[in-house]
């Protein structure tokens, strides 16, 4: 059973830009959610995916986008990148459905730098 | 909105004794609390849960407690090992259909040999 990756592990951009970036949940999940943990915080949910579609969005505003594939991996895009944008970017993948407390379980994240 | 919050940005604790993580949330509709455990150049990993409708639960060295009145939990490491240095997060889930979990900010645990 493969663990829940997360790639680039590390990217550096320019304010203005547009960043993609990757995730490949645990086997036989079908929910992502993406988090943004800024340096000293804890994370913050963006957003969740649950076979395919997204349904559930924290308050984050629409140039954060994702997308979900036929093989429950995803994809988080950030337009028109802002300094306020560096930070870890973590994924956590989960069966989806499960009444009990969902487990959640996350990637090593991506580390954003914007200059 | 900070709906959870962990004020102790960091414990130092002996290796043998009690580690006590504290964590206060302000919305009475999270059904679920959980504790994650994050190493550097990791993500958090699943420690121990609680439902809302407990007040105590315990695995193996890992006890949570819940006090619903005060909004209230906290995490007991027992004994304390080396190893638990981490940082801990605390976070509460939602009842909507996302499941949606709010952490708080976390708190640096050191356990010195």
């Amino acid at each position: 059973e493969t663990g829940v990756t997360q790639s680039p592990t590390h990217l550096i951009k320019t304010r203005g830009q547009q960043v993609t970036l990757r995730c490949s949940s645990q086997s036989g999940h079908n929910t992502v959610s993406w988090y943004q943990q800024a340096l000293g915080q804890g994370p913050q949910f963006i957003f969740q995916y649950y076979r395919e579609e997204e349904n559930g969005r924290g308050n984050f505003p629409p140039r954060f986008s994702g997308l979900q594939f036929p093989n429950y991996s995803s994809e988080l895009n950030v337009n028109a990148l802002e300094l306020d944008d560096s930070a870890l970017y973590l994924c956590a993948s989960s069966l989806g459905g499960d009444r009990d407390h969902n487990e959640q379980f996350f990637g090593p994240g991506t580390r954003l730098t914007v200059l | 909105d900070q709906q959870v919050k962990q004020n102790s940005p960091s414990l130092s604790v002996q290796e043998g004794r009690i580690s006590i993580l504290n964590c206060d949330y302000t919305n009475s509709m999270f059904d679920y609390f959980l504790w994650y455990k994050k190493y550097p150049a990791e993500g958090p990993t699943f420690l121990i849960s609680i439902s809302s409708i407990k007040d105590k639960n315990e695995d193996g060295r890992f006890t949570v407690f819940l006090n619903k009145s005060a909004k209230h939990l906290s995490l007991h490491i027992v004994p304390s090992q080396p190893g638990d240095s981490a940082v801990y997060f605390c976070a509460a889930r939602g009842q909507g259909l996302t499941r949606e979990m709010r952490f708080g900010a976390g708190t640096r645990l050191t356990v010195k040999p």
